[in-house]
C-alpha cells in the first residue's frame, strides 16, 4: 500500500506563491497526481508526473523526485478562487490510486 | 452535460437498512471506482471495476458490494448500514485503469443513524 503525507493546512496572500509538499512510500510507483477540490464539490484533475522533473501548466506546476519519494505542487499568482483542498495521489504497480488526506489552502486578500 | 451522475445527492438512513448509491457515466469509460471521503482521512478506495463484468476490492471494501453489468452503471450497495459508513461517497471513472485522470461525480452524502 501507500503512505502519503502532506500538510493539513496552508495560508497565503493573494498574488503570492504557495508550495504544497507531498511525500510518499509505495510498493511500486506508477505515477503521482494532484487534484483540486473546492469545498462541497468533486475533486478535479490538476497534474500528473511519472518522470522526475517539473511539469508546468499555467499558474500551477508540479515537481517529482522518485528517488526521494517527494513531490510538490506550486501555485503562483494566487487568486481567491484557489482557496481549496489539494490532494496528492500516488498510483502503485497495480494502477490503484491512493490519496493523501489533502492540504487546505486559504487565500487571504 | 457529459460526465458522471450520482444519486441520491444526500440521504439519511437508519442503521440496519439496505441502501444503493447509483452511479452512471456517459463517457464510455472502461474503469469505474467508488471512494469514500472522511475528514482527516482523505479519499479511500472501496471497490473498482476495470471493465464491464469485472470488479475488485479496494482499501476499505467491508460492508459494501458493487456490480458492473454494463459500461455505464456502477452501483454501490450497503447491505446493512452502520453508523461508521456515514461519509461522502464519490463515484469516479477513467478511460482505462491505466489512465491516471479520474473524473468524479458530485458525491453522495450519506448519514447512518
Amino acid at each position: 500500500g501507500q503512505n502519503i503525507d502532506q500538510p493539513t493546512e496552508m495560508t497565503a496572500t493573494e498574488g503570492a506563491i504557495v508550495q504544497i509538499n507531498c511525500t510518499y512510500q509505495t510498493s511500486g510507483f506508477n505515477g503521482l497526481f494532484w487534484y483540486q477540490q473546492h469545498a462541497g464539490e468533486a475533486p478535479t484533475f490538476l497534474s500528473y508526473n511519472v518522470l522526475d522533473g517539473l511539469e508546468e501548466k499555467g499558474r500551477f506546476s508540479s515537481f517529482l523526485s522518485r528517488s526521494k519519494g517527494y513531490s510538490y505542487l506550486l501555485l503562483k499568482e494566487l487568486q481567491m478562487k484557489d482557496s481549496a483542498s489539494y490532494l496528492c495521489a500516488v498510483r502503485d504497480r497495480d494502477y490503484k490510486l491512493s490519496f493523501g488526506a489533502g492540504t487546505t489552502v486559504t487565500v487571504r486578500a | 452535460i457529459a460526465g458522471i451522475t450520482q444519486a441520491p445527492t444526500s440521504q439519511i438512513l437508519a442503521a440496519g437498512r439496505r441502501m444503493t448509491l447509483r452511479c452512471t457515466q456517459d463517457m464510455r469509460h472502461n474503469a469505474m471506482y467508488w471512494y469514500r471521503q472522511d475528514l482527516g482521512l482523505g479519499l479511500r478506495l472501496i471497490h473498482y471495476s476495470n471493465t464491464a463484468g469485472t470488479t475488485g476490492k479496494g482499501e476499505v471494501p467491508d460492508g459494501y458490494s458493487v456490480s458492473r453489468a454494463n459500461t455505464d452503471d456502477f452501483p454501490l450497495t450497503l447491505a446493512s448500514a452502520v453508523p461508521s459508513q456515514t461519509s461522502v461517497y464519490f463515484c469516479a471513472s477513467s478511460d482505462s485503469y491505466e489512465a491516471g485522470e479520474l473524473f468524479f461525480g458530485e458525491g453522495s452524502r450519506l448519514t447512518v443513524l
